[in-house]
């Protein structure tokens, strides 16, 4: 069954520190990859997405992620991470069967230290 | 990006009552709505998917006369939660695509209290 797989539960960074959450899917065709980000107590905002073409990604508030079909990964990154990107992270894919759901992966906690 | 509004934003009702939470997307038609309900620190669970003019499509476990969802319009899908119980207390969040497998726009999410 198609699946997306977040192996980390919570990172904690030091402000200004470079940042990879991970993300793998299980999935035969190309899917489409999300990452979306929630604030305590909030709904999701949409940071970036691949559909095909260049397999590096821009997003918003500075992130990218990288689509990698041969690790079946699409890691988000950023270079330097603020305080207020303490948050979760959920990476998220749209199975392409009839259904066309969304389906998300069990979280990463982002904590940043000063 | 769209805007999908999410009412209430939180509700606190008694034991055996009914909840109706309001999804509507404000600048885009929405072919297919999602609900989801989410635990506290866990993950988005997707509890049914709805599109436009047909009943809505469960996943396995969601009670479907429990969590009554109508997908009226375009740009409005309820979620009704009837004969609550404490255990149903929790997280909702919707969410709105326009077309087939684009992007999901979120609502804010609802916090139900059962008492």
């Amino acid at each position: 069954a198609q699946s997306v797989t977040q192996p980390d539960i919570h990172i904690t960074v030091s402000e200004g520190a470079s940042l990879e959450l991970r993300c793998n899917y299980s999935y035969g065709a190309t899917p489409y990859l999300f990452w979306y980000v929630q604030s305590p107590g909030q709904g999701l905002q949409l940071l970036l997405k691949y559909f095909s073409g260049d397999t590096l990604v821009q997003g918003i508030k500075g992130f990218e992620a990288e689509f990698k079909r041969s690790q079946s990964s699409f890691n988000l990154r950023k270079p330097s991470v603020h305080w207020s990107d303490a948050a979760e992270y959920f990476c998220a894919v749209v199975l392409m069967d009839s259904s066309y759901k969304l389906i998300f992966g069990s979280g990463t906690r982002l904590l940043v230290r000063p | 990006g769209a805007v999908v509004s999410q009412h209430p934003s939180w509700v606190i009702c008694k034991s055996g009552t009914s909840v109706k939470i309001e999804c509507r997307s404000l600048d885009f038609q929405a072919t297919t709505m999602f609900w989801y309900r989410q635990f506290p620190k866990q993950s988005l669970m997707l509890m049914a998917t709805s599109n436009e003019g047909s009943k809505a499509t469960y996943e396995q476990g969601v009670e479907k006369d429990k969590f009554l969802i109508n997908h009226a319009s375009l740009t409005l899908s309820t979620l009704t939660v009837t004969s609550a119980h404490p255990e149903d207390s929790s997280f909702y969040i919707c969410s709105a695509r326009a077309g087939t497998y684009g992007e999901a726009f979120f609502g804010q999410g609802t916090r139900l209290t059962v008492v």
